[in-house]
């Protein structure tokens, strides 16, 4: 099956310095796929997406890069906040089905 | 624009009771995604409707859980005679084509 994964289950960043928040993906047909945001108690949020013709896109603060040779992707958050903490995702749409396939997340902590 | 809807935002059941969840979706959208989700882990996809119409239910189990999208009305996950194990968060998603906007799920708590 689909699988996404991500290489660190938690991550600490002290305010101020940048977070980086990686993932990898199987599907070399996925040629899409989006970050999420979720913060404890809520849904998931939409932070950013990037389609496959691209390897990478900014948005406020965050970037995603996109390595399809490696099917890795990557999150960064600039000038990392408190308002950061949170459980982030990546999904991915495989095209072979009508579900995005979503990642165990990873849980970044922003120390003051 | 509010968004997508779920409601209740809690709900307690003993076990055997049936759990029924609600999802209205963003305005103009017609396709509907129920996900659950453990404690720390990640969203696992149940069921895509689009209205009055299931479109994969491959992810959701065979018994006990079903799914609706009728014309009028929001989306229902119905869960027949809750075990602990259906303990969890449930998301509901909607979509226009790419990408979802989840709702705040409802968090299904089996006593």
């Amino acid at each position: 099956g689909e699988s996404v994964g991500l290489h660190l289950p938690t991550l600490s960043v002290q305010e101020g310095d940048n977070s980086i928040i990686n993932c990898a993906y199987s599907n070399s047909a996925s040629d899409y796929f989006i970050w999420y945001k979720q913060e404890s108690g809520k849904g998931p949020q939409f932070i950013i997406d990037i389609r496959s013709n691209m390897d990478k896109r900014q948005g406020q603060r965050v970037t995603v890069l996109l390595n399809k040779t490696v099917k890795h992707l990557s999150l960064q958050i600039a000038a990392t906040q408190p308002g950061d903490s949170a459980v982030y995702f990546c999904a991915e749409d495989p095209r072979t089905g009508n579900q995005f396939y979503f990642g165990t997340g990873t849980s970044l902590t922003v120390i003051p | 624009n509010a968004g997508v809807m779920q409601n209740p935002r809690h709900l307690v059941r003993r076990r055997g009771q049936e759990a029924r969840l609600r999802c209205s979706p963003m305005k103009g959208h017609s396709h509907v995604y129920w996900y659950r989700q453990l404690p720390e882990e990640g969203l696992k996809f149940m069921v895509y409707l689009q209205k009055e119409n299931i479109i994969d239910e491959s992810g959701m189990p065979k018994e006990r859980f079903s799914a609706e999208f009728p014309k009028e009305g929001p989306s229902i996950l119905r869960i027949q005679q809750v075990v602990r194990g259906d303990s969890a968060a449930y998301f509901c998603a909607s979509s226009q084509g790419h990408g979802y906007t989840f709702g705040s799920g409802t968090r299904l708590t089996v006593v």
